[in-house]
């Protein structure tokens, strides 16, 4: 069983369009993050979310929105994609502060 | 921002030890020191964190100096599947991680 899983895996779209990326633990974990790892491979922290609340928000521009319906998933939605927005993001979730995070296996996104 | 400084790049041979080194003179005495590693296209996986006191898990050990500005990972016995960028990180609120550029360790045969 996947303990943290992202779908879709790879996104290949147009600039302009809003996609969202989705993202499910089954680890019980209390907390949930998106990460963004640029083309040179930089992984920086975007959102973090304990218990369905945000707790953190990285500047990020206000086009990408966590959404956490439950305690279990955390999706991202991107409005207006921009060639900058290519990368890989990542979701993780751990189950207290401190604690090992757990990360999915990423979503390729490339906008053109 | 990352507040750690990790060589770019190591190699080690395969079933030696694989000695990796972190600067963080910075460090606060409220942070911790978290490692992680990516192999290629994968997400980043745990190996190891602490606080004072050397660790040691079933994949690492991690020492710290006593003055906590520097710490050195050491995966016993190097394996091909260990080829990966590895991530020092200190950071105090849990998993809120600046990840640095990391250090690429080849594991050679």
């Amino acid at each position: 069983d996947t303990a943290v899983s992202q779908t879709p895996k790879y996104l290949v779209t147009q600039m302009g369009n809003d996609k969202s990326i989705k993202c499910e633990q089954n680890l019980g974990h209390d907390t949930m993050y998106w990460y963004k790892q640029d083309s040179k491979k930089f992984l920086k922290i975007m959102f973090s979310y304990n218990n369905k609340e945000l707790i953190i928000n990285e500047t990020v521009p206000n086009r990408f929105s966590p959404k956490s319906p439950d305690k279990a998933h955390l999706n991202l939605h991107i409005n207006s994609l921009e060639l900058g927005d290519s990368a890989v993001y990542f979701c993780a979730s751990s189950r207290i502060q401190r604690d090992e995070a757990f990360f999915g296996q990423g979503t390729r996104l490339t906008v053109v | 921002d990352a507040k750690t400084t990790q060589p770019p790049s190591m190699d080690c041979a395969e079933g030696r030890a694989a000695n990796l080194p972190c600067n963080h003179s910075t460090i606060s005495g409220n942070e911790y020191v978290y490692w992680y590693r990516q192999i290629h296209s994968q997400g980043p996986q745990y190996i190891i964190h602490g606080l004072k006191n050397n660790e040691t898990n079933e994949m690492a050990s991690l020492i710290i100096t006593e003055d906590r500005k520097s710490s050195t990972l050491i995966l016993p016995h190097a394996t091909l599947r260990d080829t990966a960028v590895y991530y020092c990180i200190v950071s105090s609120a849990g998993n809120q991680f600046y990840f640095g550029t990391g250090t690429s360790l080849t594991v050679i045969p």
